[in-house]
């Protein structure tokens, strides 16, 4: 099983400053990583998949990049809707698919 | 729009099943795999498994072996997951996800909570 960690496990940010949350894999996961965002009492969104491609209807200032074993998520100018807890996944090798344990992004 | 809707709360004792169901809209059903994640309260996602809505094939993920059932019903486009010999430890909110491969997740459910307790 592929093991997913994520760092930081919280991460304090103003708005409009860029946030950097990083995930990494236990053994190559080549491109096959998605992020997700989610907000307290909702399910799970699709941000990121493919590492680096952008869901339908995702804003501009979220960003993937990454491939093999480690991998960034980037908000370049944080909105106050953009608190929430964020999750890694990967779907390289399954069974199982994998998720990270989350980092919380929060109002510094 | 693609959306997934899914069945109402569950509470049970130790011991028993409970299946939970997921109703697909907006799209052609069997051109998606459903996924089942949970998530325990305060807990982090965990993937239960994948079902081919096309087929009915499944795969499920080790530590469910034996207690998960993915099945689907093409003629309502719902799909359904039943876990057996429940524990307090299975107390979590439940979702569905789809995806046009066996990959990411997109969209989910809206998710089902189910409770043990004796």
């Amino acid at each position: 099983e592929i093991v997913m960690t994520q760092s930081p496990a919280t991460l304090s940010v103003s708005p409009g400053e860029r946030a950097t949350l990083s995930c990494r894999a236990s053994q190559s996961v080549s491109s096959n990583l998605a992020w997700y965002q989610q907000k307290p009492g909702q399910a799970p969104r699709l941000l990121i998949y493919g590492a680096s491609t952008r869901a339908t209807g995702i804003p501009a200032r979220f960003s993937g990049s990454g491939s093999g074993t480690e991998f960034t998520l980037t908000i370049s100018s944080l909105q106050s809707e953009d608190f929430a807890v964020y999750y890694c996944q990967q779907y390289n090798n399954w069974p199982p698919m994998t998720f990270g344990q989350g980092t919380k992004v929060e109002i510094k | 729009q693609v959306q997934l809707v899914q069945s109402g709360a569950e509470v049970k004792k130790p011991g028993a099943s409970v299946k939970v169901s997921c109703k697909a809209s907006g799209y052609t059903f069997t051109s998606y795999y459903m996924h089942w994640v949970r998530q325990a309260p305060g807990q982090g996602l965990e993937w239960m498994g994948i079902i081919n809505p096309s087929g009915g094939s499944t795969s499920y993920a080790q530590k469910f072996q034996g207690r998960v059932t993915m099945t689907r019903d093409t003629s309502t486009s719902t799909v359904y997951m039943e876990l057996s010999s429940l524990r307090s430890e299975d107390t979590a909110v439940y979702y569905c996800a789809s995806g046009a491969r066996p990959g990411w997740f997109d969209p989910w459910g809206q998710g089902t909570l189910v409770t043990v307790s004796s």
